[in-house]
């Protein structure tokens, strides 16, 4: 079964650090992968996707993420994140290969201190 | 253009009280979820819909009942609560890509439920 894991719980930057987030994941069918973030009191909303070519994705507000496959990774990265980064950050993959339904990984909660 | 609807926002329920949580699109999707949210848990699918009249069930399908006579609304009922299914409710949509491959879900704002 396809399943998802992200290493960090919680982090907590400062404004202009830079920011990894982990994600690994178990997936055997052709692989799609999604990024998504949720603000404080909103619902989630896509950061960035991979379906194929490229593997260094570029998303929303300077986020980018990098398919490293030999790894089964996809970490998502910004070299200089802002207060208003604060949000829940979740990694998906398709659940049981069914592209319109998703397995989440369980969540990062960043906190950006002004 | 409303995107995905999903009511109420906020319910407080008894144990072995039922409910439903609605939820309804405006973009002609023919795929619906729904999601809880628990901490540190991620979100879990619960059911899942690929067009009316055809549901199945998630991960976590147990004490929920779906249906989906209608493009527009999949409701998620709640039989029977219980304190386990305190949680934050999802609901999705995306439209078929035609091909298999992944899709953007469009989610809805959540509805946070209860259950004492």
């Amino acid at each position: 079964a396809q399943s998802v894991s992200q290493h960090n719980h919680h982090v907590i930057l400062s404004e202009a650090a830079s920011l990894e987030l982990g994600c690994n994941y178990s997936y055997g069918g052709t692989v799609n992968l999604f990024w998504y973030v949720q603000y404080p009191g909103q619902h989630l909303q896509l950061l960035l996707k991979y379906f194929s070519g490229d593997p260094l994705v570029k998303g929303i507000k300077g986020f980018e993420a990098e398919f490293i496959k030999s790894k089964f990774s996809f970490n998502l990265r910004k070299p200089s994140v802002q207060w208003s980064d604060t949000a829940e950050y979740f990694c998906a993959v398709p659940w049981n290969n069914a592209g319109n339904m998703l397995t989440f990984g369980g969540g990062t909660r960043l906190m950006v201190k002004p | 253009n409303a995107g995905v609807t999903q009511t109420p926002k906020f319910q407080v329920l008894k144990t072995g009280q039922s409910m439903t949580l609605q939820c309804a699109q405006d973009m002609n999707h023919e795929y619906m979820s729904w999601y809880r949210q628990d901490p540190g848990m991620g979100l879990r699918l619960i059911h899942y819909s690929v067009g009316a009249g055809i549901t199945d069930q998630g991960e976590v399908p147990n004490g929920y009942n779906v249906s989906r006579s209608t493009t527009e609304d999949f409701p998620l009922r709640l039989l029977s609560a219980a304190p386990s299914q305190t949680s934050v409710y999802f609901c999705a949509s995306s439209y078929s890509t035609g091909i298999s491959g992944a899709n953007v879900l469009t989610f809805g704002a959540g509805s946070r439920l209860t259950v004492l």
